[in-house]
């Protein structure tokens, strides 16, 4: 597709249980993050993905989260263990080059929407 | 490590009246400022940003934002608001070559026909 997709859009769990979102940048960026969105707080950085160098992962919350990204494409974001304060909309982003940031050009998905209950 | 405080978090204009949107920042090292704009259900788009140079920027849509070292400012204006500006901003900073975009908290703007 043209923009970066995302799914589920929406996802509604009981706490306790894991969960996968998954992410499909645009072809040919090489940069992926996920930031998480709360309400009235911004938005939280969780973690950079570039090329085949080692993730930044100084952003995930706790160990129940963890992110991988298969061939320097398609990203997925697992939670275990979700709990109430997980929910939140989880947003991943793409750029063209590594240096995202200094370029400033990230491109957002719609977002998947987690609810834990 | 880079900060961004953005002044309210609500902002209601008359359509035809100008927008200001407040955004200050802390950084160490020279900053890259963006802002930022989500519609209802969409994801993020960038509105303008500023690199070096200039530092008066022009962006999307008849936005622009003013880089202020002093005031360590970046605040968003448009002279004259559109029903469909109604959405909310997101002011942004990154240190010099970095790739983490740290963001405000958004301010949500409504606009009054």
């Amino acid at each position: 597709g043209a923009g970066v997709s995302q799914s589920p859009s929406n996802k509604v769990t009981e706490k306790g249980k894991d969960v996968e979102l998954r992410c499909d940048p645009i072809s040919g960026h090489t940069a992926l993050y996920w930031y998480r969105q709360s309400l009235g707080q911004g938005l939280e950085f969780l973690i950079y993905f570039q090329g085949n160098s080692a993730p930044d992962k100084s952003g995930l919350p706790s160990d129940r989260f963890s992110a991988e990204r298969t061939g320097g494409s398609v990203s997925t974001l697992t939670i275990q263990r979700t709990q109430q304060e997980d929910s939140a909309v989880y947003l991943c982003a793409s750029s063209l080059r590594g240096s995202g940031g200094a370029d400033g050009e990230l491109f957002f998905g719609e977002g998947s929407r987690l609810t834990v209950l | 490590a880079q900060s961004v405080t953005q002044l309210g978090s609500h902002v209601s204009v008359s359509e035809g009246a100008l927008v200001l949107l407040r955004c200050n920042y802390s950084s160490s090292v020279p900053p890259y400022l963006f802002w930022y704009v989500q519609y209802p259900n969409q994801g993020l788009q960038l509105l303008l940003k500023y690199t070096t140079g200039a530092t008066l920027v022009k962006g999307i849509n008849g936005f622009e934002a003013e880089f202020k070292k002093s005031e360590t400012s970046f605040h968003l204006t448009k002279p004259s608001a559109h029903m469909s500006d109604a959405a909310e901003y997101f002011c942004a900073v990154s240190d010099l070559g970095g790739y983490k975009l740290s963001f405000g908290a958004g301010t949500t703007v409504t606009v009054r026909a």
